[in-house]
């Protein structure tokens, strides 16, 4: 198994109150990425990195920062966290991006957020 | 943009065929496939690419059609251990954003 180690793996918050998920892996894999999943959506991108410091927005970035200061650590921050932020959150890595052939992405077993 | 999939379920008999597509209404540089069991984390099946070049599982077979903009997952033979859903993840732009898919669930019964 890939090297990928989401933490907590299970929160329960409260609506305003900042909130943030950290995805660590020993792989050494330049690409790092933030997704939800919510019934009937599948999964949706939040944010991703293509290295130390270099990030990018998803589809659903809205309410959401990250910060990757080392390879092997990518986090993501609800600032102010909201009802409709309730979901399942995955982490994934990959060695190079998604239109290279040997491109396999790993996910982590994901973090159950709940804002109350 | 997110590509769309059907069917949304299907229930089989171990032993039967499946077919899960996937259209997307921009051009394609890449499509993957991932298969999720209930409670577990996501797990690489396919990838295709524009071109005909494919990397994948050795009883799960997929075609791409550049043109219908169009990826199915063929699942032959199938048996109790794929049942789970299934997600295509689509690249529009040969860049780092995979787009999913609102996923397929796949039920097979003895």
């Amino acid at each position: 198994d890939a090297g990928i180690t989401q933490s907590p793996r299970h929160k329960v918050t409260e609506t305003g109150t900042p909130v943030t998920l950290r995805c660590h892996q020993t792989e050494n894999h330049r690409y790092m990425y933030w997704y939800r999943q919510d019934p009937g959506h599948g999964l949706r991108l939040i944010h991703y990195s293509y290295g130390v410091k270099d990030t990018d927005k998803g589809e659903v970035s809205d309410g959401y920062s990250v910060s990757r200061s080392k390879t092997e650590d990518f986090l993501l921050t609800l600032e102010s966290a909201t009802s409709s932020q309730t979901s399942v959150y995955f982490c994934a890595i990959s060695e190079s991006g998604w239109a290279v052939m040997n491109t396999e992405a790993f996910f982590g077993q994901g973090t159950r957020l709940t804002v109350v | 943009q997110q590509p769309v999939q059907s069917p949304q379920a299907v229930i089989l008999r171990e032993g039967e065929d499946a077919v899960i597509n996937c259209s997307s209404s921009k051009a394609l540089y890449s499509v993957h496939w991932y298969r999720q069991k209930h409670g577990e984390a996501p797990v690489f099946l396919m990838i295709l690419l524009k071109g005909g070049e494919q990397k994948g599982h050795d009883k799960i077979s997929a075609s791409f059609n550049e043109k219908k903009q169009q990826s199915s997952l063929y699942l032959t033979a199938s048996q109790l251990s794929y049942s789970g859903t299934y997600f295509c993840g689509t690249d529009n732009q040969g860049a780092q954003k995979l787009v999913f898919g609102q996923g397929t669930r796949l039920t097979i019964n003895p």
